[in-house]
Protein backbone atom coordinates (compact mmCIF):
# COMPACT_ATOMS: atom_id res chain seq x y z
CA UNK A 1 0.00 0.00 0.00
CA UNK A 2 1.07 3.63 -0.57
CA UNK A 3 2.07 5.08 1.78
CA UNK A 4 4.40 8.44 3.31
CA UNK A 5 7.12 6.99 6.68
CA UNK A 6 8.35 9.50 8.70
CA UNK A 7 10.93 8.45 11.14
CA UNK A 8 12.22 9.17 13.90
CA UNK A 9 8.01 8.98 15.66
CA UNK A 10 9.49 11.56 18.46
CA UNK A 11 12.64 12.99 19.32
CA UNK A 12 14.31 15.28 22.36
CA UNK A 13 17.14 17.39 21.05
CA UNK A 14 19.04 19.98 22.96
CA UNK A 15 19.03 23.92 22.05
CA UNK A 16 21.75 24.63 19.41
CA UNK A 17 21.65 20.97 18.41
CA UNK A 18 21.38 19.54 15.08
CA UNK A 19 18.31 17.88 14.00
CA UNK A 20 17.28 15.76 10.73
CA UNK A 21 13.78 14.49 9.92
CA UNK A 22 13.42 11.83 7.59
CA UNK A 23 10.35 11.21 5.12
CA UNK A 24 9.91 8.33 2.51
CA UNK A 25 7.13 7.66 0.22
CA UNK A 26 6.12 4.73 -1.92
CA UNK A 27 3.35 6.62 -3.69
CA UNK A 28 5.71 7.61 -6.73
CA UNK A 29 4.78 11.38 -5.91
CA UNK A 30 6.53 14.49 -7.51
CA UNK A 31 5.50 16.46 -4.60
CA UNK A 32 6.75 16.59 -1.14
CA UNK A 33 6.03 18.66 1.90
CA UNK A 34 6.44 19.58 5.11
CA UNK A 35 4.27 20.75 7.47
CA UNK A 36 4.23 21.78 11.52
CA UNK A 37 1.86 21.57 13.64
CA UNK A 38 1.87 23.51 16.83
CA UNK A 39 -0.64 22.41 19.69
CA UNK A 40 -4.56 23.62 18.59
CA UNK A 41 -3.30 24.80 15.15
CA UNK A 42 -3.13 23.71 11.98
CA UNK A 43 -0.47 23.27 9.67
CA UNK A 44 1.89 25.03 8.25
CA UNK A 45 4.14 24.75 5.56
CA UNK A 46 7.93 24.76 5.89
CA UNK A 47 9.47 23.43 2.16
CA UNK A 48 8.33 21.90 0.16
CA UNK A 49 9.53 20.28 -3.26
CA UNK A 50 8.28 19.06 -6.83
CA UNK A 51 11.26 17.48 -8.09
CA UNK A 52 14.68 15.62 -6.56
CA UNK A 53 17.27 17.68 -5.70
CA UNK A 54 15.44 21.29 -5.75
CA UNK A 55 13.74 22.25 -3.09
CA UNK A 56 11.15 25.54 -2.14
CA UNK A 57 10.49 27.61 0.40
CA UNK A 58 7.46 27.37 2.35
CA UNK A 59 5.59 30.36 4.36
CA UNK A 60 7.85 29.55 7.60
CA UNK A 61 11.26 28.70 6.50
CA UNK A 62 13.23 30.40 8.76
CA UNK A 63 15.66 27.82 10.89
CA UNK A 64 14.82 25.29 8.41
CA UNK A 65 16.21 23.34 5.45
CA UNK A 66 15.43 20.66 3.13
CA UNK A 67 17.00 17.75 1.25
CA UNK A 68 15.31 15.50 -1.55
CA UNK A 69 17.90 13.75 -2.58
CA UNK A 70 15.86 11.20 -4.27
CA UNK A 71 11.82 11.47 -5.33
CA UNK A 72 11.12 8.58 -2.31
CA UNK A 73 12.86 10.97 0.47
CA UNK A 74 12.80 14.60 1.52
CA UNK A 75 14.27 15.56 4.87
CA UNK A 76 14.24 18.31 7.11
CA UNK A 77 17.31 19.82 8.80
CA UNK A 78 17.35 21.80 11.64
CA UNK A 79 20.86 23.48 11.87
CA UNK A 80 20.63 24.95 15.21
CA UNK A 81 17.22 23.58 17.02
CA UNK A 82 15.79 25.96 19.07
CA UNK A 83 12.73 25.96 21.53
CA UNK A 84 10.43 27.56 19.24
CA UNK A 85 10.96 24.58 16.90
CA UNK A 86 9.49 21.89 19.47
CA UNK A 87 6.03 21.33 17.35
CA UNK A 88 4.70 18.10 15.47
CA UNK A 89 6.28 17.64 11.93
CA UNK A 90 4.24 16.20 9.32
CA UNK A 91 5.64 15.18 5.58
CA UNK A 92 3.25 14.86 2.56
CA UNK A 93 3.06 13.46 -0.72
CA UNK A 94 1.12 14.72 -3.48
CA UNK A 95 0.42 14.67 -7.21
CA UNK A 96 -0.03 17.73 -8.55
CA UNK A 97 -3.19 19.84 -7.59
CA UNK A 98 -4.37 16.59 -6.24
CA UNK A 99 -4.79 15.60 -2.19
CA UNK A 100 -2.16 14.77 0.31
CA UNK A 101 -0.80 11.77 1.72
CA UNK A 102 0.34 12.62 4.94
CA UNK A 103 2.58 10.69 7.20
CA UNK A 104 2.17 10.06 11.15
CA UNK A 105 4.07 12.96 12.26
CA UNK A 106 7.12 13.44 14.35
CA UNK A 107 7.02 15.22 17.59
CA UNK A 108 10.00 17.17 18.30
CA UNK A 109 10.82 18.58 21.79
CA UNK A 110 13.36 20.59 21.81
CA UNK A 111 14.69 21.37 25.32
CA UNK B 1 -3.87 36.38 8.12
CA UNK B 2 -4.94 33.04 7.70
CA UNK B 3 -5.60 32.79 3.72
CA UNK B 4 -8.14 29.60 4.54
CA UNK B 5 -9.75 29.21 8.19
CA UNK B 6 -12.88 26.95 9.51
CA UNK B 7 -15.53 29.49 11.07
CA UNK B 8 -15.97 27.38 13.95
CA UNK B 9 -13.37 26.52 16.73
CA UNK B 10 -15.19 23.86 18.21
CA UNK B 11 -18.38 21.81 18.18
CA UNK B 12 -20.36 18.95 18.98
CA UNK B 13 -23.58 17.17 18.48
CA UNK B 14 -24.93 13.61 19.40
CA UNK B 15 -24.51 10.21 17.71
CA UNK B 16 -26.63 9.90 14.81
CA UNK B 17 -27.22 14.04 13.92
CA UNK B 18 -25.95 15.90 11.64
CA UNK B 19 -23.49 18.94 11.59
CA UNK B 20 -21.72 21.29 9.10
CA UNK B 21 -18.30 22.69 9.44
CA UNK B 22 -17.44 26.01 7.56
CA UNK B 23 -15.10 27.57 5.70
CA UNK B 24 -13.93 31.17 4.47
CA UNK B 25 -10.93 31.65 1.78
CA UNK B 26 -9.72 35.09 1.04
CA UNK B 27 -7.89 34.19 -2.85
CA UNK B 28 -8.74 32.77 -5.68
CA UNK B 29 -8.63 28.85 -5.83
CA UNK B 30 -8.64 26.27 -8.17
CA UNK B 31 -9.31 23.28 -5.64
CA UNK B 32 -10.31 23.20 -1.97
CA UNK B 33 -9.60 20.43 0.02
CA UNK B 34 -11.00 19.04 3.28
CA UNK B 35 -9.42 17.09 5.79
CA UNK B 36 -9.36 15.29 9.22
CA UNK B 37 -7.00 14.76 11.71
CA UNK B 38 -7.96 12.02 14.58
CA UNK B 39 -5.78 12.41 17.92
CA UNK B 40 -1.89 11.76 17.14
CA UNK B 41 -2.42 10.72 13.43
CA UNK B 42 -1.48 12.87 10.24
CA UNK B 43 -4.50 14.27 8.61
CA UNK B 44 -6.12 12.03 6.16
CA UNK B 45 -8.01 13.67 3.01
CA UNK B 46 -11.98 13.44 2.51
CA UNK B 47 -12.95 15.36 -0.42
CA UNK B 48 -11.26 17.52 -2.97
CA UNK B 49 -13.51 20.25 -4.56
CA UNK B 50 -12.37 22.19 -7.96
CA UNK B 51 -13.23 25.76 -8.54
CA UNK B 52 -15.83 24.71 -11.27
CA UNK B 53 -17.62 22.22 -8.99
CA UNK B 54 -20.18 23.04 -6.79
CA UNK B 55 -20.77 19.86 -4.66
CA UNK B 56 -18.62 16.46 -3.93
CA UNK B 57 -19.85 13.64 -2.08
CA UNK B 58 -18.08 10.92 -0.19
CA UNK B 59 -20.11 8.40 1.43
CA UNK B 60 -21.93 10.31 4.48
CA UNK B 61 -19.96 13.41 3.49
CA UNK B 62 -20.96 16.30 1.41
CA UNK B 63 -18.73 19.26 0.44
CA UNK B 64 -20.20 22.29 -0.87
CA UNK B 65 -18.05 25.44 -2.64
CA UNK B 66 -19.51 28.90 -3.61
CA UNK B 67 -16.53 30.82 -5.22
CA UNK B 68 -18.83 33.85 -5.32
CA UNK B 69 -18.69 34.00 -1.29
CA UNK B 70 -15.41 32.44 -1.28
CA UNK B 71 -16.76 30.17 1.29
CA UNK B 72 -17.21 25.93 1.73
CA UNK B 73 -18.85 23.83 4.11
CA UNK B 74 -18.60 20.07 4.78
CA UNK B 75 -21.97 18.24 6.09
CA UNK B 76 -21.84 15.08 7.66
CA UNK B 77 -24.77 12.92 8.25
CA UNK B 78 -25.74 10.13 10.91
CA UNK B 79 -22.51 11.08 12.69
CA UNK B 80 -20.94 8.34 14.73
CA UNK B 81 -17.76 8.29 17.64
CA UNK B 82 -15.31 8.00 14.88
CA UNK B 83 -16.34 11.19 13.44
CA UNK B 84 -14.56 12.80 16.35
CA UNK B 85 -11.38 14.60 15.13
CA UNK B 86 -10.61 17.91 13.97
CA UNK B 87 -11.36 18.52 10.38
CA UNK B 88 -9.10 21.18 8.64
CA UNK B 89 -10.03 22.94 5.05
CA UNK B 90 -6.70 23.70 2.47
CA UNK B 91 -7.02 26.15 -0.39
CA UNK B 92 -4.19 25.86 -3.06
CA UNK B 93 -4.45 30.44 -3.59
CA UNK B 94 -4.29 29.55 -7.18
CA UNK B 95 -0.57 30.15 -7.32
CA UNK B 96 0.00 27.34 -9.52
CA UNK B 97 2.67 25.40 -7.57
CA UNK B 98 0.01 23.21 -5.23
CA UNK B 99 1.04 23.67 -1.93
CA UNK B 100 -1.80 23.63 0.31
CA UNK B 101 -2.80 26.28 3.10
CA UNK B 102 -4.75 24.87 6.22
CA UNK B 103 -7.11 26.71 8.22
CA UNK B 104 -6.39 26.37 11.87
CA UNK B 105 -9.60 23.48 12.27
CA UNK B 106 -13.08 22.85 13.39
CA UNK B 107 -12.62 20.35 16.60
CA UNK B 108 -15.48 18.07 16.41
CA UNK B 109 -16.73 15.56 19.56
CA UNK B 110 -19.83 13.09 18.82
CA UNK B 111 -21.09 12.34 22.06
CA UNK B 112 -22.56 8.82 22.20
Amino acid sequence: EAAVTQSPRSKVAVTGGKVTLSCHQTNNHDYMYWYRQDTGHGLRLIHYSYVADSTEKGDIPDGYKASRPSQENFSLILELASLSQTAVYFCASSEANSDYTFGSGTRLLVI
Amino acid sequence: SQLAEENSWALSVHEGESVTVNCSYKTSITALQWYRQKSGKGPAQLILIRSNEREKRNGRLRATLDTSSQSSSLSITATRCEDTAVYFCATDAATGNYKYVFGAGTRLKVIA
